[in-house]
């Protein structure tokens, strides 16, 4: 059975500080998808990154980063100098389904609240 | 710009009450699913549907049911709320996989069971 965990339930930080949002997963499968969503106050989950499991390089998006490492079975995200439209809770989720993706297994989400 | 739409944002029912939730997309994707969103449980599988009249269970279908009569419509049925069915319910679409394996969202709706 496949699991994700997110150990972090909320995060607090002061805006341009930089904070990381840790991601854990269990899976069986040598081939699988991971992802990172934004939910906002508004509540509509927004697609950041996907993530093969082929694929271990780490991506860098303006102010986000993504660290993948298969040793440890992690896949953290990075802001860098956070502002308050950051502010939102995020979702780590896993999917072994490459045809049904939005069949996931999402963690229980960290609430990231950036400070003015 | 891709669009799943919810047709409700809030909803009060009573207990016994059947509700349906409605979702549409219009990116033409096969697959649908239901979610429902509780606090420190994430986000949970109800249901989901990979092609028109096809639906599979997730891990919490019980008290719940699903249709899908056309590829762009999938609707959430609660037979007969209960109070512990008050919850977020999130509905998402995907594509067909490969480059597009990711979930598009709608918005949201807060269901409360009175």
């Amino acid at each position: 059975a496949q699991k994700v965990t997110q150990a972090q339930t909320e995060i607090s930080v002061v805006e341009k500080e930089d904070v990381t949002l840790d991601c854990v997963y269990e899976t069986r499968d040598t081939t699988y998808y991971l992802f990172w969503y934004k939910q906002p106050p508004s509540g509509e989950l927004v697609f950041l990154i996907r993530r093969n499991s082929f694929d271990e390089q780490n991506e860098i998006s303006g102010r986000y980063s993504w660290n993948f490492q298969k040793s440890t079975s992690s896949f953290n995200f990075t802001i860098t100098a956070s502002q308050v439209v950051d502010s939102a809770v995020y979702f780590c989720a896993l999917s072994e389904d490459n045809t049904n993706a939005g069949k996931s297994t999402f963690g229980d989400g960290t609430t990231l609240t950036v400070k003015p | 710009d891709v669009k799943v739409t919810q047709s409700s944002r809030y909803l009060v029912k009573r207990t016994g009450e059947k509700v349906f939730l409605e979702c549409v997309q219009d990116m033409d994707h096969e697959n649908m699913f239901w979610y429902r969103q509780d606090p420190g449980l994430g986000l949970r599988l109800i249901y989901f549907s990979y092609d028109v009249k096809m639906k599979e269970k997730g891990d919490i279908p019980e008290g719940y049911s699903v249709s899908r009569e056309k590829k762009e419509r999938f609707s959430l049925i609660l037979e007969s709320a209960s109070t512990n069915q008050t919850s977020m319910y999130l509905c998402a679409s995907s594509g067909p996989g490969g480059e597009n394996t990711e979930a598009f969202f709608g918005q949201g709706t807060r269901l409360t069971v009175v």
